[in-house]
């Protein structure tokens, strides 16, 4: 079956512009979650959904951050005002409910901040 | 506070060099312990969730084993095509995220 997909594959940006970055998890997942990987940082959560809630955002680094999940399946995470410590792969990866499930990845968007 | 570290940061084995990947963790109330493979410019890949304590998982020439405050993955006999960043990660606190290590990048060499 399919497996998590994500869009755009990479994105250059200009410092100051606005960015969205979206997840199409597996059907049927009901958990999305949004992660961060910089060059040396290691993968850094940001955010989880539930079903449409967002139960954590505690891992979203500013304001200028925020994501939003519709009708249980596509996620979109924004950027306003990018900064160019915003450069870095973005992952999505979805899983079933249930506290041991394994998450499942998506190959990531590769965004770049001018 | 909840913690992965992963030693070594690197390892170069040549082929057929059976190795182990260490994962220390410190975690209140362990919801599995998870390994990943990732290749570069790609997404995490899924390999092993282990439970508890004791529990050993195989795939092919990977076996990861684990006890109460560590986790081992084990390459038998690995070939070039294992070269890779492998990943270790436990549940937060709050069941809502993973927590991953910084990866060990095996190369190996034929």
């Amino acid at each position: 079956g399919a497996g998590v997909s994500q869009s755009p594959s990479n994105k250059v940006t200009e410092k100051g512009k606005d960015v969205e970055l979206r997840c199409d998890p597996i059907s049927g997942h009901t958990a999305l979650y949004w992660y961060r990987q910089s060059l040396g940082q290691g993968l850094e959560f940001l955010i989880y959904f539930q079903g449409n809630s967002a139960p954590d955002k505690s891992g979203l680094p500013s304001d200028r951050f925020s994501a939003e999940r519709t009708g249980g399946s596509v996620s979109t995470l924004t950027i306003q005002r990018t900064q160019q410590e915003d450069s870095a792969v973005y992952l999505c990866a979805s899983s079933s409910a249930g506290d041991y499930n394994e998450q499942f990845f998506g190959p990531g968007t590769r965004l770049t901040v001018l | 506070e909840d913690q992965v570290t992963q030693s070594p940061e690197a390892l170069r084995l040549q082929e057929g060099e059976s190795s182990s990947l260490n994962c220390s963790y410190t975690v209140s109330g362990l919801r599995g312990l998870f390994w990943y493979r990732q290749d570069p410019g790609k997404g995490p890949e899924f390999l092993f969730t282990l439970y508890s304590a004791g529990e050993e998982k195989e795939k092919e020439r990977l076996k990861a084993t684990l006890t109460k405050k560590e986790s081992f993955l084990h390459i038998t006999a690995p070939k070039p095509e294992d070269s890779a960043t492998y990943l270790c990660a436990v549940k937060n606190q709050a069941g809502t995220a993973l927590i991953f290590g910084k990866g060990t990048t095996l190369s190996v060499s034929s």
